[in-house]
């Protein structure tokens, strides 16, 4: 049972407008959410995360939305540029427990 | 710079064979995670570590195996080979307990099993 979903497998958006990846999650218990992005033959790198007592996270172009109520967090590249081609994992977890990864989005960036 | 490394990015085995997947981290980190990623279900866990010579089992542990002798290596075990463990599997490691802490990947291995 996936209690971390990305529903959209790709996503394509043009340079310079935004990105907007979304992730849905099944476990009202958990805390505490993250979002990796992987490049083709790299592993994940860590890019952003969010605790539950906040909505909102900002670093850069970077920001994540979390809606406790719809259990949904949604992370906002702005602008987006060719090098955030990648695929991006949302991740969650409560406690002091293992992270539960998402399917992955891949972001396409058309120049 | 932090740097995990796996000992193979490509590898291919046939059927019944033992497989050893080898992690290093220069890092110093007290916690290793084993993890297989596949197309539609994303990362998922099979084995992790928190300290030399312990080990947990994660979402997925059947058919593997893990040792962890020493701090800076983890290493991933398929007893017996099966076409249905042919996947990437990615190796991290983490400063601190628990999923908040950063966890830093290795590139990845890619296993085909025949």
């Amino acid at each position: 049972d996936q209690q971390v979903k990305q529903n959209s497998p790709s996503l394509s958006v043009q340079e310079g407008r935004i990105s907007i990846l979304n992730c849905d999650y099944t476990n009202s218990m958990f805390d505490y959410f993250l979002w990796y992005k992987k490049y083709p033959a790299e592993g994940p790198t860590f890019l952003i995360s969010i605790s539950s007592i906040k909505d909102k996270n900002e670093d850069g172009r970077f920001t994540v939305f979390l809606n406790k109520s719809a259990k949904h967090l949604s992370l906002h590249i702005v602008p987006s540029q060719p090098g955030d081609s990648a695929v991006y994992f949302c991740a969650a977890l409560f406690g002091n427990e293992k992270l539960t990864f998402g399917t992955g989005t891949r972001l396409t960036i058309i120049p | 710079d932090v740097k995990v490394t796996q000992s193979s990015r490509y590898l291919v085995k046939r059927t019944g064979e033992k497989v050893f997947l080898e992690c290093v981290q220069d890092m110093d980190h007290e916690n290793m995670f084993w993890y297989r990623q596949d197309p539609g279900l994303g990362l998922r866990l099979i084995y992790f570590s928190y300290d030399v010579k312990m080990k947990e089992k994660g979402d997925i542990p059947e058919g593997y195996s893990v040792s962890r002798e020493k701090k800076e290596r983890f290493s991933l075990i398929l007893e017996s080979a099966s076409t249905n463990q042919t996947s990437m599997y990615l190796c991290a490691s983490s400063k601190l307990a628990g999923g908040r802490e950063e966890q830093f990947f290795g590139p990845g291995t890619r296993l085909t099993v025949l």
